[in-house]
């Protein structure tokens, strides 16, 4: 299966700022994921995100906050914008191989925001 | 009513006993069945995955789905204190390119 990183592990922000959280797998992928995990939640799924277009975001989830780029296929950024306390969550980056793969994950991203 | 429930637990057992987790759903569309481990401060593991009702077995591992129930279970026979982390099961319409929906996860400890 795909090695998947991301970078950084962990952050502490500042309320109103913004963090970018990168996610490197060492294979191309036709399609990432950007999942967060609250605590005694469910793992949610953010948005999809395909090389060449823009991400498809859930219902819940909009661009204006969680921007996504995906500029090659085998690297995407989400960001965190404008942060507040309830952003305070895991974010998990995931990706599915060719064919009928199933998606494999990162290690996470564990954002806390005072 | 959430598309996929999972009793969160906590659940301990002695190390060597066998453990069931369990995970109802109520989208029939849901096609494929996933089980994932996370242990603490790492990202979710692939455990097992199959999509059909039946069992499917990896070792210790046991993945069971009853489609007509809309029921699916993970058996962990002999269990070992490294089994100890939260299980998730996920469940998706479509395979791999797909979004999954994921139950709250299971905090196992085992106790040796």
């Amino acid at each position: 299966s795909a090695v998947i990183s991301q970078k950084p592990s962990r952050d502490i922000c500042q309320r109103g700022t913004s963090l970018t959280i990168q996610c490197q797998v060492d294979s191309q992928v036709t399609m990432m994921f950007w999942y967060r995990q609250q605590p005694g939640q469910s793992l949610t799924l953010i948005a999809t995100a395909n090389q060449g277009s823009e991400a498809t975001y859930e219902s819940g989830f909009v661009i204006d906050k969680f921007p996504i780029s995906r500029p090659n296929l085998t690297f995407s950024t989400l960001t965190v914008s404008n942060m507040s306390p309830e952003d305070s969550s895991i974010y998990l980056c995931s990706v599915a191989g060719g064919g009928n793969q199933p998606q494999h994950f990162g290690d996470g991203t564990r954002l806390s925001i005072l | 009513q959430k598309e996929v429930e999972q009793d969160p637990g906590p659940l301990s057992v002695p190390e060597g006993a066998i453990v069931s987790l369990n995970c109802t759903y109520s989208n029939s569309a849901f096609q494929y069945f996933m089980w994932y481990r996370q242990y603490s401060r790492k990202g979710p593991e692939l455990l097992m995955y199959t999509y059909s009702s039946g069992n499917k077995e990896d070792g210790r591992f046991t993945a069971q789905v009853d489609k007509s129930s809309k029921y699916i279970s993970l058996f962990i026979r002999d269990s070992q204190p490294s089994d100890s982390a939260t299980y998730l099961c996920a469940l998706g319409t479509g395979f791999g390119n797909e979004k999954l929906t994921f139950g709250t996860g299971t905090r196992l400890t085992i106790i040796p």
